[in-house]
């Protein structure tokens, strides 16, 4: 069955340092998203990504994030100047359409830890 | 803005027992899903049910949906340890183009 992969499964980085998630979307999809979990906290949407283009973005999302389909395959999120309190657990997800019935399966996620 | 609400926070069943989570949310919405994580882990998608729908199965797992009351539950019958984990409702909404999830319910099964 398809799904969602995500590299690394964990990062480490210094404070002030830029990031790259990665993430492979199921292949047929259209839509892609990017979300994150604080530890012990809920799943926040950060973004979602269609036609080459931001669709929709919270606020959280705001300056230092960037997110990027540099060719078929991948879906990156940037964090230009990592800060402490972007530690969390970051989730790729794409469906193949919007609407209803319309799924979005996750990837297993990549834990960033900023010291 | 609508957000998905679950209750309890926590539950701890006995292994075989059924397991009820509820899940209530705010605005109307498009569809409905719940998913699992273990703990640390990445978040499986278990059901979705759809504005129009009432109720779906899905092995042992039993999802209603009641729009008039803007809730949901998750019903697990004959749980078993490896049922322990957190389960998420998650609503989007005809607006918007992502999941809201609820703060989960955290769900422990003893053998």
């Amino acid at each position: 069955e398809p799904e969602v992969t995500q590299t690394p499964s964990h990062q480490v980085t210094q404070m002030g340092q830029e990031v790259i998630l990665r993430c492979v979307p199921i292949s047929n999809h259209l839509y892609f998203y990017w979300y994150r979990q604080i530890l012990g906290q809920k799943v926040e949407f950060l973004v979602s990504f269609y036609n080459n283009e931001i669709s929709e973005k919270s606020e959280i999302f705001d300056d230092q994030f960037s997110v990027e389909r540099p060719d078929g395959s991948n879906f990156t999120l940037k964090i230009r100047s990592t800060k402490l309190e972007d530690s969390a657990m970051y989730f790729c997800a794409s469906s193949r359409d919007r609407g209803q019935g319309e799924t979005q399966y996750f990837g297993p996620g990549t834990r960033l830890l900023v010291l | 803005s609508q957000q998905g609400e679950e209750d309890p926070q926590a539950l701890s069943i006995q292994e075989g027992e059924n397991a009820t989570m509820n899940c209530s949310y705010k605005t109307s919405i498009n569809n409905l899903q719940w998913y699992r994580q273990n703990s640390g882990r990445g978040l499986v998608h278990l059901i979705l049910i759809r504005s129009n729908e009432r109720e779906k199965h899905s092995g042992r797992l039993r999802v209603t949906l009641d729009t008039s009351k803007k809730s949901s539950s998750l019903l697990i019958t004959a749980s078993r340890a490896a049922d322990t984990a957190s389960y998420f409702c998650a609503t989007d909404y005809w607006y918007g183009q992502n999941f809201v999830f609820g703060p989960g319910t955290r769900l422990s099964v003893l053998p």
